[in-house]
């Protein structure tokens, strides 16, 4: 069965320091895809960064870097240099080799500043 | 582009009553998908369509029916309402049907209470 688990149901974080969100998932699949979304108060899903399960290198965008452990089967999520407009639900997400997506239950980002 | 479209915003509904949720999209994307957000919970996927005609069920697909008579629109149907389908409901759309895989895109979701 297709998992993904995200163990820090809050996190804080000083502003302009930087942040890993876990994420660890569960597949018999070889080839998958693992993303991260941030969904701030106003509801909407915004996709943040995306590796595939044969990517060698690790992705990046911009502030945001996946750090992919496939033998772990981790997918952490780095937020350099946090803001205070960082502060949102944070979900992982995996898509299966048959088309389905799964979801974690989210971490809760705060910033201080 | 207006991208993912989802009517209503918000519905109230009684016990017993049925209702479908509209969605749309303008990207001529392939897969499109349903999911409900609980508290706590994250996200859990309802049914999914790979293209017109050709649907599936996800994780939690009872109580729920859809079909995709065109590439644009993916309507969601609650049969016979009932509380504990009370959540938001988002609507999801992405070009690709296989890996490597183009995010999805979201609609703005449809706050649903049952009464």
């Amino acid at each position: 069965a297709q998992k993904i688990t995200q163990t820090q149901p809050g996190m804080f974080v000083q502003e302009k320091e930087a942040v890993t969100l876990d994420c660890t998932y569960d597949t018999s699949d070889q080839s998958y895809g693992l993303f991260w979304y941030k969904q701030p108060s106003s509801g909407e899903m915004i996709f943040l960064i995306y590796q595939g399960s044969y990517d060698e290198q690790n992705a990046t965008e911009g502030r945001y870097s996946l750090n992919f452990q496939k033998a772990r089967k981790s997918a952490n999520l780095v937020i350099s240099a946090s803001q205070l407009g960082d502060s949102a639900m944070y979900f992982c997400a995996m898509l299966s080799n048959f088309n389905k997506f799964y979801f974690g239950s989210g971490t809760k980002l705060n910033v201080k500043p | 582009n207006a991208g993912v479209t989802q009517t209503p915003k918000f519905q109230v509904l009684k016990t017993g009553q049925s209702m479908t949720l509209q969605c749309a999209q303008d990207m001529n994307h392939e897969y499109m998908s349903w999911y409900r957000q609980d508290p706590g919970m994250g996200l859990r996927l309802i049914h999914y369509s790979v293209g017109a005609g050709i649907t599936d069920q996800g994780e939690v697909p009872n109580g729920y029916n859809v079909s995709r008579s065109t590439t644009e629109d993916f309507p969601l149907r609650l049969l016979s309402a009932a509380p504990s389908q009370t959540s938001v409901y988002f609507c999801a759309s992405s070009l690709g049907t296989s890996l490597p895989q183009e995010t999805q895109y979201f609609g703005p979701g449809t706050r649903l209470l049952v009464l």
